[in-house]
């Protein structure tokens, strides 16, 4: 069966790298996602990677891809408080369905 | 300004009675989807549907109604068979590309049953 799992926390300083990991079971996933959610607010597609991709960059954003270890990674490069959300990663397997981990809480400290 | 709107964006009721959350969607997107979420638990698919006039249960239908008359519009009415319904609601919808299928969410709908 599909199965996204993510650490449940992460806690950085303003101005370093955040990476946020991402396990997934299906090897058959066409496309993997990256949404923000803010408080009380919907989500916020803010990057995806094709499966027979290793690396996507996206000005702060750099997604790693391990196929082999049905791994993904999304760095975030100097880290600012605006970027404290809940971040869930997701896979497609291409018929429209996604896979949602539970999130993963950013919080950022001045 | 295209997007998706849900309203309202709080409601509350009584325990016992039937509840429709509205969805709205002006991306002409073929596809759409209702979302539960609960702290610590992520996001869970109630329904979904491709088309217009059809649509299928997700991982937790139960308790749950869905109509798709309209390409634009896809209510979800909670009844009073959902045991536990309070919770953070969203819609979210897609093209329905095989290709690439990223969803576009609404800004969400949270249910309290007192």
């Amino acid at each position: 069966g599909e199965d996204v799992e993510q650490s449940l926390f992460l806690s950085v300083r303003e101005g370093d790298s955040s990476v946020i990991n991402c396990t997934y079971t299906d090897s058959s996933s066409t496309y993997l996602y990256w949404y923000k959610q803010e408080p009380g607010a919907g989500l916020q597609l803010l990057t995806y990677i094709f499966s027979n991709m290793d690396m996507k960059q996206d000005q702060r954003l750099t997604v790693l891809l391990n196929k082999k270890d049905k791994h993904l990674s999304l760095r975030i490069a100097d880290t600012q408080t605006g970027d404290s959300a809940i971040y869930f990663c997701a896979e497609s397997l291409g018929y429209s369905t996604l896979t949602f981990g539970k999130g993963t809480m950013l919080l950022v400290s001045p | 300004d295209g997007g998706i709107t849900q309203s309202p964006k709080y409601l509350f009721r009584k325990e016992g009675q039937n509840v429709t959350l509205s969805c709205e969607q002006n991306l002409n997107h073929d596809a759409m989807y209702w979302y539960r979420q609960d702290p610590g638990q992520g996001l869970r698919l109630i329904y979904y549907s491709q088309i217009v006039n059809d649509f299928q249960k997700g991982d937790i239908a139960e308790g749950y109604s869905v109509s798709r008359e309209k390409k634009e519009s896809f209510p979800l009415t909670v009844t009073s068979a959902q045991k536990n319904p309070t919770a953070f609601y969203l819609c979210a919808s897609s093209t329905s590309s095989l290709v690439r299928d990223e969803q576009f969410f609404g800004p969400g709908t949270r249910l309290t049953v007192l």
